[in-house]
């Protein structure tokens, strides 16, 4: 059974930090692209950031290029995203998704569910 | 970017009823659109991949159509169970953006 399980969030002040992690189970990680995906408070999904099977190629949305970095461990079926320079609006739940990429085909199939991320002084 | 447009934005509707979201893209992005379904506090779900290839295990009630740049998700005989919000996403091209979504009401 595919498993992905998010942890890492909670309350910081803007300016400051987070890493978020997202560990699977259920499957061979290595060999897919892994998504993160946001959702602030009573609004829809954005979003964030990718990263390839061996994480030497990321993705993200302009408002965190420069700010949020993903990256992967594949010994320890892990993909991660460092929040740096963190602002209220960053403030949303934060989900990991399997992504599944083929020749004529691109969805994002299996989510976990999600970790909270405050940011507030 | 691509930009995504959905509507309606609410809809609400019977038990048995049918009902179609439409999704707007703002370029050509031939048939690289999926549908998610979320209920409140909970992640999404894949419904439809691809414009139309149902994920395994979605039932045959959820139908989706559509190229280049207008897409539609149909549900039919609704079942109170398809209250939810319902996303449409474009992986033509980077950003990976979402609809503002559907919120779907079961009367």
């Amino acid at each position: 059974e595919v498993q992905l399980v998010e942890s890492g969030g909670g309350l910081v002040q803007p300016g400051g930090s987070l890493r978020l992690s997202c560990a699977a189970s259920g499957f061979t990680f290595s060999r897919y692209w892994m998504t993160w995906v946001r959702q602030a408070p009573g609004k829809g999904l954005e979003w964030v950031s990718n990263v390839n099977q061996d994480g030497s190629e990321t993705y993200d949305v302009d408002s965190v290029r420069g700010r949020f970095t993903v990256s992967r461990d594949n010994a320890k079926n892990s993909v991660f995203l460092q929040l740096n320079s963190l602002r209220v609006e960053d403030t949303a739940v934060y989900f990991c998704a399997r992504r599944v990429r083929e020749v004529g085909l691109d969805f994002y199939d299996y989510w976990g569910q999600g970790t909270l991320v405050t940011v507030s002084s | 970017d691509i930009q995504l447009t959905q509507s309606p934005s609410f809809l609400s509707a019977s038990v048995g009823d049918s009902v179609t979201i439409t999704c707007r893209a703002s370029q050509d992005i031939t048939t690289y659109v999926n549908w998610y379904q979320q209920k409140p506090g909970r992640a999404p779900n894949l419904l439809i991949y691809a414009a139309y290839v149902l994920h395994s295990g979605v039932p045959s009630r959820f139908r989706g159509d559509g190229s280049v740049t207008e897409f539609t998700l149909t549900i039919s005989s609704l079942r109170p169970e398809d209250s939810a919000t319902y996303y449409c996403q474009q992986l033509n091209s980077y950003p990976h953006n979402f609809g503002p979504g559907t919120q779907l009401e079961i009367k």
